[in-house]
């Protein structure tokens, strides 16, 4: 079964640019998570999508965002990039049973650098 | 604050030798519980997952929950120099179903 994969992986832009990121969960599985790590942050969670709806935030100003389609596929976007937006964000996804929280697997990432 | 703690190492042992990773949680509801390696510029890879007070084996790997105490640890036996990696302990927010991560622990293992 393939993975969870994000495009692109490596993205470089300029302050106050907006860029959008993809995430296609592996086959299967309703739940996509983002996060975003950097080295003075850790990995920190930005928001949960499943069945198409914003199920969970995370501390993330609203430049912040996201979506997810009919496939489970799922785009978050940064409008008016800054430089500490520079990071790697990682795509999770999870196969929802119940009410349990499944294990979250992760994508690549892409590394965004904002100059 | 919920929050997870690690020792941010690095923890070095020779080849062939126990690592032990130790995590503490301040989330008393906290019910799941993760352990992810992530090598140097690639993304966190699952390892072992434990929900229940005790003991978990998978491998050369064992998973320790003790949630009285909130602590969870992840034992490396036969360390291996492939087994250098930081390892994340995570525990879901039970309120967000979000991973909230330690910092994490680099683990350095000597040939």
């Amino acid at each position: 079964k393939a993975g969870v994969t994000q495009t692109p992986r490596y993205l470089i832009k300029t302050r106050g640019q907006q860029v959008t990121l993809s995430c296609s969960p592996i086959s299967g599985h309703r739940s996509v998570s983002w996060y975003q790590q950097t080295p003075g942050q850790g990995l920190q969670f930005l928001f949960e999508y499943f069945s198409e709806t914003q199920r969970n935030k995370g501390n993330f100003p609203g430049r912040f965002s996201g979506r997810q389609f009919s496939n489970s596929r799922s785009e978050m976007n940064v409008s008016t990039l800054e430089l500490g937006d520079s990071a790697l964000y990682l795509c999770a996804s999870s196969y929802i049973a119940g009410e349990s929280t499944d294990t979250q697997y992760f994508g690549p990432g892409t590394r965004l650098t904002v100059l | 604050q919920k929050e997870v703690e690690q020792n941010s190492g690095p923890l070095s042992v020779p080849e062939g030798a126990i690592a032990s990773l130790n995590c503490t949680y301040s989330d008393r509801v906290s019910q799941s519980f993760f352990w992810y390696r992530q090598y140097s510029g690639k993304s966190p890879e699952l390892i072992m997952s434990i929900y229940s007070n005790g003991d978990k084996e998978d491998g050369r790997f064992t998973a320790q929950l003790n949630k009285a105490s909130q602590y969870v640890s992840l034992l490396i036996r036969d360390s291996q120099p492939s087994d250098s990696a930081t390892y994340l302990c995570a525990v879901v927010d039970t309120g967000r179903r979000a991973l909230t991560f330690g910092s994490g622990t680099r683990l350095q293992v000597q040939p």
